[in-house]
């Protein structure tokens, strides 16, 4: 049973980088094809899918266009997890953030959540 | 970015009535659909995948359909937990693009 547990400061101020961690029990983020995405969720924008990364004989990278310059997605294997980071947060980026486990088409498992404020 | 429109945005509906909810898409997506229940303070859950698959665990009662750009999950006989706000999502490709939500209240 795939679990993701996720860890990160849930306050800060604007301008400020965004960093939370998914740490992964139950499969190695390196499988080859698993998609480990980063979606957050406002009442504003719904659900909102941000990147993933994703191992296929080397490490791939899609990330959403209004998020490209931003925002990196980062693989630890030998800690089993990936993590987000988003650069100069303004309060538009206060959401709830998850990671998800996506084995091929639908992202099936998914963290806790964090409630990540940016405010001043 | 594939466009995502889902209908009613709320519902109310007795225990054991059907219940149906429609995702439209631009443009077509083959089945590329998936159907997630979220209830308050939780991660949205995998209900349907693949437009009509069930995943494991969830009840026989919730059903998909359709293909190319209109869907729909159905309800069969619902149940006071079925109480809950359900998503549509694409994973036809990047980004993965979901719908507003239909919120279903138990009357």
């Amino acid at each position: 049973q795939v679990q993701l547990q996720q860890s990160g400061p849930g306050l800060l101020k604007p301008s400020q980088t965004l960093s939370l961690t998914c740490a992964i029990s139950g499969d190695r983020v390196s499988t080859n094809n698993v998609g480990w995405n980063w979606i957050r969720q406002s009442p504003s924008r719904g659900l909102e899918w941000l990147g993933r990364t994703y191992y296929r004989s080397r490490w791939f990278f899609d990330y959403a266009v209004s998020m490209k310059s931003r925002i990196s997605i980062n693989p630890d294997t030998s800690r089993n997890q990936f993590s987000l980071q988003l650069n100069s947060v303004t309060p538009e980026d206060t959401a709830v953030y998850y990671c998800a486990r996506d084995p091929g088409g639908a992202p099936v498992e998914w963290g806790q959540g964090t409630l990540v404020t940016v405010s001043s | 970015d594939i466009q995502m429109t889902q209908s009613p945005s709320s519902l109310s509906a007795s225990v054991g009535d059907r219940v149906t909810i429609t995702c439209r898409t631009s443009p077509s997506i083959n089945t590329n659909l998936n159907w997630y229940q979220q209830k308050p303070g939780r991660a949205p859950k995998l209900l349907i995948y693949g437009a009509s698959d069930l995943q494991s665990g969830v009840p026989s009662r919730f059903s998909g359909s359709g293909s190319g750009t209109d869907f729909t999950l159905s309800i069969s006989g619902l149940q006071p937990e079925d109480s809950a706000t359900y998503y549509c999502q694409q994973s036809y490709n990047t980004p993965l693009t979901f719908g507003q939500g239909t919120k279903v209240e138990i009357k």
